[in-house]
């Protein structure tokens, strides 16, 4: 059966410094891969997506970036922080549009 | 992307039917309507999904009109578990991406 990591459950980091959240399927090949944010109170907010192996769309100006280095792994990344990316960062998998499987989330706090 | 109307909240009793209302009416032809819901806390998770006939899983029912233009879940009898956001989402086959509306907060009174 096909599983979904996501680490670390819980962050706080100082501002100005980096981030690297990461996401990784198992037990299926070339999926399509997201991130996606929610900040206090609001809604879910697509930020990348992925189709195969260093493709990244990004769906937001902002300021973080992500990569996809192996077929089941998927990276968020930020040189450094800005107290407006604190929010709930969720990591998502599907394969031909046929269930979108949601991570357990990272909560990050920006301080 | 079809646009998509849902309440902003609802209020159900324990052990009672709930029928969550989606207007879309600008959905194409080939858009599934997918229903995702979000406990507190958590990641989204998959509820159903369908495209023109109703739909029935072990977690609830799918109503959708004749028409398409709107949808209907049923959750036949509410736990306290089920209190969560509601999410309809038309996605179109082929499409890469979900993209989430504000949904519907359901709460479930005891």
């Amino acid at each position: 059966s096909q599983t979904i990591h996501q680490w670390p459950a819980t962050l706080v980091q100082p501002v100005g410094s980096p981030l690297s959240l990461e996401c990784t399927v198992e037990g299926t090949s070339n999926p399509n891969l997201y991130w996606y944010r929610q900040a206090a109170g609001r809604g879910l907010q697509l930020l990348f997506y992925s189709v195969g192996i260093g493709q990244i769309s990004s769906e937001v100006p902002q300021n973080l970036s992500a990569s996809r280095p192996q077929d089941r792994q998927f990276i968020l990344s930020s040189k450094k922080l800005l107290l407006s990316d604190s929010g709930f960062y969720l990591c998502a998998w599907s394969y031909s549009n046929y269930g979108y499987t949601f991570g357990s989330g990272t909560r990050l706090t920006v301080v | 992307d079809a646009k998509t109307t849902q309440p902003n909240s609802m209020e159900s009793n324990e052990e009672e039917p709930v029928h969550l209302p989606c207007n879309h009416s600008t959905i194409s032809g080939t858009d599934y309507i997918h229903w995702y819901r979000q406990l507190p806390s958590q990641g989204p998770e998959y509820v159903i999904h369908g495209l023109t006939s109703n739909v029935n899983n072990r977690m609830a029912s799918l109503a959708i009109a004749e028409d398409r233009k709107s949808s209907t879940l049923i959750l036949h009898r509410a736990t306290l578990r089920d209190a969560a956001v509601y999410y309809c989402i038309p996605l179109q086959g082929g499409s890469e991406k979900l993209v989430f509306g504000k949904g519907t907060k359901l709460t479930v009174n005891p």
